[in-house]
C-alpha cells in the first residue's frame, strides 16, 4: 500500500520552461511534506518543505503548493535549468513520527 | 566531519555471509537514520537514533537486522546471514535534532550485493 506516489516515473522540459513534478497522498495524518532531489552515485539532498498549516512555500526557484483536501503536492521548478536534470522524491511525515514515507521518485530531464 | 561519510561504497557479499555497514554524521548531529532504497522505489526507512538510543526500530525487516550507535556518533548496520533479496543501496542520514524541518542530510549510501 503506497501511501505516497509519484505517478510520472520520468518528466522531459526545456530549459527556461517551468517544470512541475506531482505527487499525491492517501494518509490524512501525515502533517509535514518534502521534496529531495538525487544525482546518480549521491544521496538524496533536501530541497524545500511544506507544512500541512500552509499550501504554498517558495526558495527561489522552487515553490511547493499544498492541497490538502485533494491530498496532492507539486514542485514548480522555474525557470528550469541543465543542473536541475536528476531524480526528485516526495516525502512525507506524520506528527510525532520522524519517520520519512517516500514516493518513488520521478526523473526531470531538462533538454537544452 | 563537513558531510555524512559512508563505508564501505560498494560492499558484495555472498548469500549467507554477515556486514556491517558504517555511518559517520556530522559532528554534533544527534539524529541518526538508516534508510535503505531498492531500485526503482524511495528510500524506505529502517532506523532512528536520538543519541545512543534507537528511538524508532519499527522499520527494520526482521531479526537479522541490528543497528547501534554506542557512543550517539557513529552507527553501525548489521546484516546477518545476508539473502539476495537484502541487495539495494543503504543510506544514513543525520539532523541536527531529529526534527526534519530542514530535511535530513544524506551520505552517499553503501551499494550492497548479496550473490
Amino acid at each position: 500500500d503506497q501511501q505516497v506516489k509519484q505517478n510520472s516515473p520520468s518528466l522531459s522540459v526545456q530549459e527556461g520552461r517551468i517544470s512541475i513534478l506531482n505527487c499525491d497522498y492517501t494518509n490524512s495524518m501525515f502533517d509535514y511534506f518534502l521534496w529531495y532531489k538525487k544525482y546518480p552515485a549521491e544521496g538524496p539532498t533536501f530541497l524545500i518543505s511544506i507544512s500541512s498549516i500552509k499550501d504554498k512555500n517558495e526558495d527561489g526557484r522552487f515553490t511547493v503548493f499544498l492541497n490538502k483536501s485533494a491530498k496532492h503536492l507539486s514542485l514548480h521548478i522555474v525557470p528550469s535549468q541543465p543542473g536541475d536534470s536528476a531524480v526528485y522524491f516526495c516525502a512525507a511525515s506524520a506528527e510525532s513520527n520522524y519517520q520519512l514515507i517516500w514516493g518513488a521518485g520521478t526523473k526531470l530531464i531538462i533538454k537544452p | 566531519g563537513a558531510g555524512v561519510s559512508q563505508t564501505p561504497s560498494n560492499k558484495v557479499t555472498e548469500k549467507g555471509k554477515y556486514v556491517e555497514l558504517r555511518c559517520d554524521p556530522i559532528s554534533g548531529h544527534t539524529a541518526l537514520y538508516w534508510y535503505r532504497q531498492s531500485l526503482g522505489q524511495g528510500p524506505e526507512f529502517l532506523i532512528y537514533f536520538q543519541g545512543t538510543g534507537a528511538a524508532d526500530d519499527s522499520g527494520l525487516p526482521n531479526d537479522r537486522f541490528f543497528a547501534v550507535r554506542p557512543e550517539g556518533s557513529v552507527s553501525t548496520l548489521k546484516i546477518q546471514r545476508t539473502e539476495r533479496g537484502d541487495s539495494a543501496v543503504y543510506l544514513c542520514a543525520s539532523s541536527p535534532t531529529g526534527a526534519h524541518n530542514y530535511g535530513y542530510t544524506f551520505g552517499s549510501g553503501t551499494r550492497l550485493t548479496v550473490v
